[in-house]
């Protein structure tokens, strides 16, 4: 079972921040965040991932709750070809990937 | 640098009939997973091999499924005597090392007939 929960659905207008939400309330502290994104059926993408600390990168942005119970994924400036499944997965430092993929959140953006 | 290679990107074949999925990891990566998405549900993960080497194969069915990463070529999944539940979209993804992120193909959908 996946051990994070995301909502099933969201919208966004087109050039405005996306901001999708990753709740992982029973991560271990040698588990990392990882997010990945499907584009109708294409193969996932690797977005970002992080461990404490907010990191940012030239797709997105990740930003993780000190407890770190819970994360967002910002795109600042989502395009309608942003709107993909967005995956939130835990993933055990040093581990490998052996990715439990949720149902995730299907992004929609509009114009 | 080519991504992920999947080929054939779509295949078809008669119930009974055998699939061969070709994956060709980026260059300079040594470690490939394959993962099965089933029509309107999600990824599920396979098998990790390592150049000759499975690493993990708790993902796979226990009958007709099978995996190779061979030291020269590509890796193959191959799907004996197929049924119609083996419809589904197969995701090949390679990584440089263990732990590092993994990049995905684009995928072979297989539909059986």
């Amino acid at each position: 079972d996946a051990k994070t929960t995301q909502p099933p659905s969201m919208d966004c207008a087109e050039g405005r921040a996306a901001n999708l939400p990753c709740n992982h309330s029973t991560i271990s502290g040698n588990e990392y965040v990882y997010w990945y994104r499907q584009i109708h059926s294409q193969g996932p993408q690797y977005i970002i991932h992080g461990l404490k600390n907010n990191e940012t990168n030239e797709m997105a942005s990740l930003i993780i709750t000190e407890d770190r119970k819970s994360s967002t994924l910002i795109l600042p400036h989502a395009t309608l070809r942003d709107t993909a499944v967005y995956y939130c997965i835990v993933r055990v430092i040093g581990g490998y990937n052996k990715l439990i993929f949720g149902a995730g959140t299907r992004l929609a953006v509009h114009p | 640098n080519a991504g992920v290679m999947q080929n054939p990107r779509h295949l078809v074949r008669r119930r009974g009939q055998e699939a061969r999925l070709r994956c060709s990891p980026m260059k300079g990566h040594s470690h490939v997973y394959w993962y099965r998405q089933l029509p309107e549900e999600g990824l599920k993960f396979m098998v990790y091999l390592q150049k000759e080497n499975i690493i993990d194969e708790s993902g796979m069915p226990k009958e007709r499924f099978s995996a190779e990463f061979p030291k020269e070529g590509p890796s193959i999944l191959r799907i004996q005597q197929v049924v119609r539940g083996d419809s589904a979209a197969y995701f090949c993804a390679s990584s440089p090392s263990r732990s590092t992120e993994a990049f995905f193909g684009q995928g072979t959908r297989l539909t059986v007939v």
